[in-house]
C-alpha cells in the first residue's frame, strides 16, 4: 500500500528554468514531510522539510509546497542548475521522529 | 565530522545464507533506521533502534532482525535469505529530537543468488 505517491517518474528541464517536482500522499495523520535527493551510488541526502503546520518552507533555491486539504506537496528548485540532476524522493512520517514513508523517486535531468 | 558509514558496500551471498550489515552512525546522533531499497523503488522502512531497544518496525518478517550498541551503532541481520532481499540497504541515523531529518549512509548492495 504507497501511501506516498511521485507519479512523474521522470522530468527534464532546461538551465535556469524552474522544476516543480510533484508528490501525494494518502494518510491523513501525515505531520512531517521531506525531500531528499539522491545520486547513483550513495545514500539519500536530505534537501529540505516542512512540518504539517506550515504551508511553505524555503532554502536558497528549493521550497517545498504543502497543501493539506490536497495531500499534496511540491518541491520547487529555481533556477535549476546540471548539478541538480538526480533522482528526487519525497518522504512523510506520522510523529516526526519514526519511519519515514518513502515515493518512488521522480529522476530530474536539468539540460545546460 | 564523519558521517553515517556503513560495511561492506558490496556482497554476494547465496540462497539460505545469512548476512549481517553494519552500521556507524553520525557523530552526535542515538538514533538507527535500518531501510531496503529494491531497484526501482523508494527505501521501505525497516525498523529503527534507540536506547539499544527496537522502537519501531516497518512490515519485514521476523527473518530481519537488528542490534544497537552501546556506542549507537548497529547491525542488521537477515537469516534464511531469498532471492528478493537482492537489494541496497541504507542504514540511517538521527538525534531522535523532534523534526530532525534522516542522515543516511551510502548503502550496502546485497545480492543473493
Amino acid at each position: 500500500d504507497q501511501q506516498v505517491k511521485q507519479n512523474s517518474p521522470s522530468l527534464s528541464v532546461q538551465e535556469g528554468r524552474i522544476s516543480i517536482l510533484n508528490c501525494d500522499y494518502t494518510n491523513s495523520m501525515f505531520d512531517y514531510f521531506l525531500w531528499y535527493k539522491k545520486y547513483p551510488a550513495e545514500g539519500p541526502t536530505f534537501l529540505i522539510s516542512i512540518s504539517s503546520i506550515k504551508d511553505k518552507n524555503e532554502d536558497g533555491r528549493f521550497t517545498v509546497f504543502l497543501n493539506k486539504s490536497a495531500k499534496h506537496l511540491s518541491l520547487h528548485i529555481v533556477p535549476s542548475q546540471p548539478g541538480d540532476s538526480a533522482v528526487y524522493f519525497c518522504a512523510a512520517s506520522v510523529d516526526s521522529g519514526y519511519a519515514l514513508n518513502f515515493g518512488k523517486g521522480t529522476s530530474l535531468l536539468v539540460t545546460p | 565530522d564523519a558521517g553515517v558509514t556503513q560495511s561492506p558496500t558490496h556482497l554476494i551471498k547465496t540462497r539460505g545464507q545469512q548476512v549481517t550489515l553494519r552500521c556507524s552512525p553520525k557523530s552526535g546522533h542515538d538514533t538507527v533506521s535500518w531501510y531496503q531499497q529494491a531497484l526501482g523503488q523508494g527505501p521501505q522502512f525497516i525498523f529503527q533502534y534507540y536506547e539499544e531497544e527496537e522502537r519501531q518496525r516497518g512490515n519485514f518478517p521476523d527473518r530481519f532482525s537488528g542490534h544497537q550498541f552501546p556506542n549507537y551503532s548497529s547491525e542488521l541481520n537477515v537469516n534464511a535469505l531469498l532471492l528478493g532481499d537482492s537489494a541496497l540497504y541504507l542504514c540511517a541515523s538521527s538525534n531522535g529530537q523532534g523534526y530532525s531529518p534522516l542522515h543516511f549512509g551510502n548503502g550496502t548492495r546485497l545480492t543473493v543468488t
